[in-house]
């Protein structure tokens, strides 16, 4: 079983839908980071948290420390957001356990 | 702005050849990470370096290994490349001690194929 999973694995949406994705995590973590991967590899940071709740612009991070759940919520979302958004938890090192990545397609 | 390069986005390497996979950082981070990303596996960590001529097995070294000279360059080494090395290797940096205020910062990526 992997340590961090996230849900959906594949997500397509019209263009202005709100957009949910998942991350459980099954070990204590000291923060979890919601990152972005556009075609081509790059990968950029989106969120860092340990507790509550953090936006930027059209993105809503919200992270439960007792249930070990986290979500990325997108709103009113836009072909620009087709990307693999990827979960992963760090353990109190300088090392990162990586969720395997949703992939999401918005269309207009 | 961090800014890390990798050596090359795609590279083409024949079985049985050394491969070198070089990554450089201009924001005196101490940590550097190298990672491969193949489909349905996420990221997984091949080895990482907490300062200079450190090292530390991530959670698949095998076949691999490498060289922290200086504190701007990391580099990965395949001594002899296999088929299923073909795969995304992503570089990453971060500044020791702030593990729970910093994130990673990762290169463009590399995409290696192995014939």
């Amino acid at each position: 079983k992997n340590e961090v999973e996230q849900s959906p694995q594949n997500l397509t949406a019209q263009e202005g839908e709100f957009i949910t994705i998942n991350c459980s995590y099954s070990v204590g973590i000291s923060a979890l980071h919601w990152l972005q991967q556009h075609p081509g590899g790059g990968i950029v940071s989106l969120f860092m948290l340990s507790s509550g709740k953090k936006k930027h612009g059209r993105l809503i991070a919200t992270i439960n420390i007792q249930e070990k759940h986290s979500s990325l919520h997108i709103t009113a979302s836009h072909p620009r957001d087709s990307a693999v958004y990827i979960c992963a938890v760090r353990w109190y090192t300088d090392k990162l356990i990586f969720g395997t990545g949703t992939r999401l397609q918005v269309f207009p | 702005d961090v800014k890390v390069t990798q050596s090359s986005r795609y590279l083409v390497k024949r079985t049985g050849e050394k491969v070198f996979l070089e990554c450089v950082q201009d924001m005196d981070h101490e940590n550097m990470f190298w990672y491969r990303q193949d489909p349905g596996l996420g990221l997984r960590l091949i080895y990482f370096s907490y300062d200079v001529k450190m090292k530390e097995k991530g959670d698949i070294p095998e076949g691999y290994s490498v060289s922290r000279e200086k504190k701007e360059r990391f580099s990965l080494i395949l001594e002899s490349a296999s088929t299923n090395q073909t795969s995304m290797y992503l570089c990453a940096t971060l500044a020791s001690g702030r593990a729970s205020t910093d994130t990673q910062y990762f290169g463009p990526g590399t995409r290696l194929t192995v014939l």
